[in-house]
């Protein structure tokens, strides 16, 4: 079956860089995406990876190593507006489907 | 472009009534997926579309669950009849096509379900 593992919680103070993993198991991978989620809202697409690497977006970065069936979400310049839900999702069998991740609950404080 | 667009917002409904939540995808988007978010069980894909035609309903919990997608800019999904276990966030996403960059999903922003 499909499973992904991310903490559940992360604090940092404003303007640190904090790192957000995940590690997954499926068959038929595709691709690692991440979404933010604030409370009360819709989660919201951040970043897409399908190789190895880093793919950068702004303060965003994320990271894949399909080998290692890992991958990272960077945030720097920590804001507090960053504090939110973050959630990294699997696709696989040629895309479509996500399976989501349990979320990370981001803390910024001051 | 106003966004994936979901109503009712907010439902609250009684036991063994009928409750249906639409959608109207992002014009142009091909691939609609239906979610269902709690504290318990997180975020998960109940069904999804492509061209109109579901492509995976595996988790559509029970039978008392049914979505439809009649054309590409509407789309329901029924619950009859509900239970309080039924309560949850619902959201509907829609994208571009399924896979690759081009299949971010875009989210609506959800209708808040409550079962008495």
């Amino acid at each position: 079956g499909q499973s992904l593992e991310q903490p559940s919680e992360v604090t940092a103070v404003e303007g640190a860089i904090v790192q957000i993993n995940c590690t997954y198991q499926t068959s038929g991978f595709y691709g690692l995406s991440w979404y933010q989620q604030h409370d009360g809202g819709a989660p919201t697409f951040l970043s897409y990876n399908a190789l190895d690497g880093l793919e950068e977006t702004g303060r965003f970065s994320s990271f894949l190593s399909r080998s290692d069936s890992y991958g990272y979400l960077l945030l720097q310049e920590l804001q507090m507006k960053d504090s939110a839900s973050y959630f990294c999702a699997v696709s696989y069998n040629q895309g479509g489907k996500l399976i989501f991740g349990q979320g990370t609950e981001l803390s910024v404080k001051p | 472009d106003a966004g994936v667009i979901q109503s009712p917002r907010h439902e609250v409904t009684e036991m063994g009534q009928e409750v249906t939540l639409r959608c109207k995808p992002i014009s142009g988007h091909n691939s609609l997926f239906w979610y269902r978010q709690t504290m318990m069980r997180g975020l998960e894909l109940l069904i999804y579309f492509n061209n109109n035609v579901p492509i995976d309903d595996s988790g559509m919990p029970e039978d008392r669950f049914s979505a439809k997608m009649p054309n590409a800019s509407f789309s329901t999904l029924k619950i009859q009849p509900s239970e309080p276990r039924d309560s949850a966030v619902y959201f509907c996403a829609s994208s571009f096509r399924l896979a690759g960059p081009r299949g971010t999903q875009y989210f609506g922003p959800g209708t808040r379900l409550t079962v008495l």
